[in-house]
Formats: C-alpha cells, structure tokens, sequence
C-alpha cells in the first residue's frame, strides 16, 4: 500500500524554526517527484514546494520562498520541509503529497494524513 | 501568477446531478485535476488529466474541459459526496507552478 506519513508538526514562536518530514512507503520513493501542500484552518488548499525525484529541481510559493527549504532523502525514503523566520500567517495543516506527471502537467496522489503547525506566542 | 476560481458553494438534492466549475484564463489549454476533502481528512484525488478517474472513483464523477471553465459533475448524488471540491493545475511556464482553485463547499440537501 503506498502510504505518506507526516510529522514534526507542533507549536511554536513567531520568528521561530521547525522541520517537517514525511516518510514514504509502498511505492519506489527515488523516483518520483514530491510536494508539500498546506491548509490554513478554515481555508483552502496552498501549494507550498516541489522538489523532482533527484533534487534537482525546486519551486516555492512567492509565500514561503527564502524562509522555507524542500530536500529529500531517497536512501531514507524520506521528504523534508526545513521551516524557518515562521510567521503567525504559516499555521496550517502541512500536507506531503506525491506527483504524478504526464505531458507537462502534475497532480497529486496519494497525500499524506497531515501535521498541524501552528505559530503563536 | 495563475488564478483559478470556484463557487464558494453548490447545493444539490441527492440523485440529482451536482457541477462544479473552475474558471481561469484559456484554461481549456492546461490540464485540470480534481480534489475531494471531507472534514478532518487528507484530500483525495477524484479526476486527473481534466477528465480520467482513478482507480476506485465512482463513474458518477466526470470531468470536461474546455475555453475558460473546467467543470466537476458529480451525477446521481449520494450524501457521502458532500465535502469540498478544489480543481488544480500545474503552471509548467512559472516558477511557482503549482495552483489551486478556491474550493467549492458541495451541500446534499
């Protein structure tokens, strides 16, 4: 069964930093590209970071680029979302979620369960 | 960047035939997938490729794609269909590729 298993989720401070990961199982983790994705409470979805099977290649949002880093490690089957300068603004429930790719386009499946960060003082 | 926008909300009678729309510039020309969420739980992908359906999604859930509106329909509606619907494209020219739509609230009535 491919699974996605999120943690590292918690409170903390503005201004403060927190690492995300999500562990993959099921599915052949090295080759396939990998997002995070977040849900504020009450609000919609927020494509948040892409990182290509190899690392390669990353793309943010305007949101949370130069604050946030997308990395992975394929030997631990594992993505990260290395989170830092958070902002009252970035509480949300993280979603990690595995591209699937044809023809230029990308969507998402399966998505993990979620990992709630929320930043307050 | 691109915007794609939804109906905060559509009502429907169950057995009737519930669609939802996505609208966004020349959007027939991208491809449009398709998210359910119901409360507490982690999205499920129901329509990829503006128009195919995984493995397990009811063939009640169609997809069409076409000039500026991409459109869910979701027919003979049953009261577990109520959730949240998001469309989704990815922005191959930007580097900020990934875009949702605004949600659509579907209420069984």
């Amino acid at each position: 069964e491919v699974q996605l298993v999120e943690s590292g989720g918690g409170l903390v401070q503005p201004g403060g930093s927190l690492r995300l990961s999500c562990a993959a199982s099921g599915f052949t983790f090295s080759s396939y590209e990998m997002n995070w994705v977040r849900q504020a409470p009450g609000k919609g979805l927020e494509w948040v970071s892409y990182i290509s099977s190899s690392g390669s290649t990353i793309y943010y949002a305007d949101s949370v680029k130069g604050r946030f880093t997308i990395s992975r490690d394929n030997a631990k089957n594992s993505l990260y979302l290395q989170m830092n300068s958070l902002r009252a603004e970035d509480t949300a429930v993280y979603y990690c979620a595995r591209s699937l790719i044809a023809a230029a386009t990308n969507w998402f499946d399966p998505w993990g369960q979620g990992t709630l960060v929320t930043v307050s003082s | 960047s691109y915007v794609l926008t939804q109906p905060p909300s559509v009502s429907v009678a169950p057995g009737k035939t519930a669609r939802i729309t996505c609208g966004g510039n020349n959007i027939g020309s991208k491809s449009v997938h398709w998210y359910q969420q119901k409360p507490g739980q982690a999205p499920v992908l129901v329509i990829y490729y503006d128009s195919d359906r995984p493995s397990g999604i009811p063939e009640r859930f169609s997809g069409s794609n076409s000039g500026n509106t991409a459109t869910l329909t979701i027919s003979r509606v049953e009261a577990g269909d109520e959730a949240d619907y998001y469309c989704q494209v990815w922005d191959s020219s930007s580097d900020h590729p990934g875009v949702f739509g605004t949600g659509t609230k579907v209420t069984v009535l």
